[in-house]
């Protein structure tokens, strides 16, 4: 069974343009988490989808930053126009559901770098 | 809100030694913590929960947590350390507990050290 599957793993892109991460939940999971880690800090919690619908978005910034996880195909994270304080590392999570005893999945991450 | 905290930044340990990582939590409610470790350029890996129970939790790869409510703290703990234990650790509760959602807060990690 592949684990969460992220790519790509490392992403440059400069100021202005536009960055897509993708996130492929481990085999029969619906709820996926993007969280986001700042160089020198843990990681701080972005959005919360199910297939379809966002559940949570409240850790994402309101511009800029979208997030889907479609019927078929896996969640995207997507950052428009980025500048450099959008550098970072973006991982995401997936779980069987929400009940205390489902724990979290992380995937490797995608490092962005914006020059 | 809820919170975590990580008080040390490093942590430094002899191989063969017991170590422990610190965290302490703030939340309303029951609390459901999490431990997890992170290798370089690498995502993040569940070693441990505590949801109710036992306060003695015992997790991946010989690691173990105490949960201590009236201290409010879940200190990681391994009784003989590894140089292969040298990561970063990171200790998080639920922002939700028996809620609908699951994210997690985390702290801001440990840096753990293990010289041969």
């Amino acid at each position: 069974n592949a684990g969460v599957m992220q790519n790509p793993r490392h992403l440059v892109r400069r100021r202005g343009q536009e960055a897509r991460l993708r996130c492929s939940p481990m085999k029969g999971h619906s709820h996926v988490y993007w969280y986001r880690q700042l160089p020198e800090e843990g990681l701080k919690f972005m959005v919360y989808l199910q297939k379809e619908n966002i559940i949570d978005e409240s850790g994402m910034p309101k511009e800029r930053f979208s997030a889907e996880f479609p019927k078929e195909g896996p969640s995207i994270l997507r950052i428009q126009q980025v500048v450099r304080g959008d550098s970072a590392a973006y991982f995401c999570a997936s779980s069987l559901g929400t009940a205390s005893s489902y724990e979290q999945y992380f995937g490797p991450g995608t490092r962005l770098t914006v020059t | 809100a809820q919170s975590v905290a990580q008080p040390e930044d490093q942590v430094n340990v002899a191989e063969g030694n017991p170590l422990t990582v610190k965290c302490t939590y703030s939340v309303s409610g029951n609390p459901y913590l999490f431990w997890y470790v992170q290798y370089p350029n690498r995502g993040l890996q569940f070693l441990l929960k505590y949801i109710t129970g036992d306060n003695l939790v015992k997790g991946s790869y010989g690691f173990e947590a105490e949960f201590n409510k009236s201290q409010t703290s879940f200190h990681l703990k391994k009784p003989s350390a590894l140089v292969s234990d040298s990561a970063l650790y990171f200790c998080a509760v639920r922002d939700t507990p028996g809620g609908s959602q699951g994210n997690l807060i985390f702290g801001k990690g440990t840096k753990l050290s293990v010289k041969p």
